[in-house]
């Protein structure tokens, strides 16, 4: 069965690096997402993209966050200067049609930021 | 603003017993989806039910099903015969017409042995 898959598993960086997460989507799926989960607290929504540009972002998702689809299959999140609050599990998921259809989740990447 | 209300923060029960774990949601939408995702130490994010708001019948997967009541905006997952495996957090989520789910603070399940 397709499944969404994440790399890293767990990146650990210094405050005020760069990080890059990246996914790659289920091929067929045509709306990709990104949310963050800070331990032991809620799944937040990020930023939604579609056909090669942001359809939503949520208040997080400030200049420091940006997104890309680089080729026909990475989907990618980058965060310029990590903050030691930007530590959390980042999830992408995707999504084969748009609004209320079920989104599938990758295995989420562990940002540790010291 | 849509909101995703979860009241029970822990919940557990004996393997092999019936567990309800609640939710509730705020919308002013009339189309919309509701899911449950279990979260195991893992931390991976599984799909476990979803129902849409537009069909009367309860959704059900084996020993997963929910209860929908739609004018109260309530969607509890019933899990059946409760196996050591389902011990994770449950986590509800709506997803409206902006597309992004929205998420409740999740239920904490241990099944004891």
């Amino acid at each position: 069965e397709p499944e969404v898959t994440q790399t890293p598993s767990h990146q650990v960086t210094q405050m005020g690096q760069e990080v890059i997460l990246r996914c790659v989507p289920i091929s067929n799926h045509l709306y990709f997402y990104w949310y963050r989960q800070i331990l032991g607290q809620k799944v937040e929504f990020l930023v939604s993209f579609y056909n090669n540009e942001i359809s939503e972002k949520s208040e997080i998702f400030d200049d420091q966050f940006s997104v890309e689809r680089p080729d026909g299959s990475n989907f990618t999140l980058k965060i310029r200067s990590t903050k030691l609050e930007d530590s959390a599990m980042y999830f992408c998921a995707s999504q084969p049609l748009p609004r209320a259809d079920t989104q599938y989740f990758g295995p989420g990447t562990r940002l540790t930021v010291l | 603003a849509q909101t995703v209300t979860q009241s029970q923060p822990e919940m557990s029960v004996q393997e092999a017993e019936t567990v309800t774990l609640s939710c509730t949601y705020d919308t002013s939408e009339s189309n919309y989806y509701l899911f449950w995702y279990k979260q195991p130490p893992s931390r991976q994010m599984i799909l476990v039910i979803r129902q849409e708001a537009y069909k009367q019948q309860n959704a059900t997967e084996n020993r997963f099903s929910v209860n929908f009541q739609k004018a109260a905006k309530s969607f509890s997952l019933k899990i059946s015969d409760s196996q050591l495996g389902d011990t994770a957090m449950y986590f509800c989520a709506f997803g409206g017409s902006q597309g992004n789910l929205i998420f409740g603070k999740g239920t904490k399940l241990s099944v004891k042995p």
